[in-house]
């Protein structure tokens, strides 16, 4: 696709409940990341994609998030039993390679979750 | 782990007016990168900086890396409406860990017109 493309735009979800955050990247786009903007922050970093290689998760803040990208395109971060501190917007980022440089990584529009 | 400091917080402006945010760092940094957001948006690719002394123009913007690459700064010469937004300075460590990046807290720019 012509950006990277993130579903659902808006997600309200119950305390408890789990919640599945979809990213499309740019076709052809290697590298995958997943931050975590919290209201009035910068992006934090969550993860990081090589294809379907998880490489680094180091920024995941709990057991509960995980994300996977099984044919190294699509990928999916699930947060279970979600909690009030996890309402954020949680952005996608793709690049074409590693190491992408001088032309930066691409955002997704983001994925504003609100748990009540 | 690395940390970003970036300072002003806020800036409010007239429209015309010069913009200037500031990002440092306590470690040297392998480049620094700029990004706007726009209010509900989400953030876009400026620039990259990656030698010690720096200095790249995009029409009105101006982005600095200091001699150290500790520090980083973007100036807007004139701005205008459509400079509104928040910049945030974002460090990446370089080596493997391509693409993680550390943001700093952002500076919101309101301009008045």
């Amino acid at each position: 696709g012509a950006g990277v493309s993130q579903s659902p735009r808006y997600k309200v979800a119950k305390r408890g409940q789990d919640v599945a955050l979809r990213c499309d990247p740019i076709s052809g786009h290697v590298s995958l990341f997943w931050y975590q903007q919290a209201l009035g922050q910068g992006p934090e970093f969550l993860t990081y994609f090589q294809n379907e290689a998880q490489l680094d998760k180091s920024g995941l803040p709990s057991d509960r998030f995980f994300a996977e990208r099984p044919e190294g395109s699509v990928s999916t971060l699930k947060i279970q039993r979600t909690q009030q501190e996890d309402s954020a917007v949680y952005l996608c980022a793709s690049s074409l390679s590693p190491g992408q440089g001088a032309r930066g990584y691409t955002f997704g529009s983001g994925t504003r979750l609100t748990v009540v | 782990g690395q940390q970003v400091m970036q300072i002003p917080q806020y800036q409010h402006v007239q429209e015309g007016e010069d913009f200037t945010t500031y990002c440092n760092s306590s470690t040297t940094l392998s480049n620094i990168q700029w990004y706007k957001q726009r209010p509900g948006g989400h953030p876009v690719f400026l620039i990259q900086l990656v030698k010690s002394g720096e200095v790249k123009k995009q029409k009105r913007l101006t982005f600095q890396f200091g001699e150290a690459k500790k520090n980083s700064s973007l100036h807007i010469t004139a701005t205008q409406t459509t400079d509104v937004g928040t910049y945030f300075c974002a460090a990446e460590p370089g080596g493997t860990s391509y693409g993680k990046l550390t943001f700093g807290q952002g500076t919101i720019l309101t301009v008045h017109p």
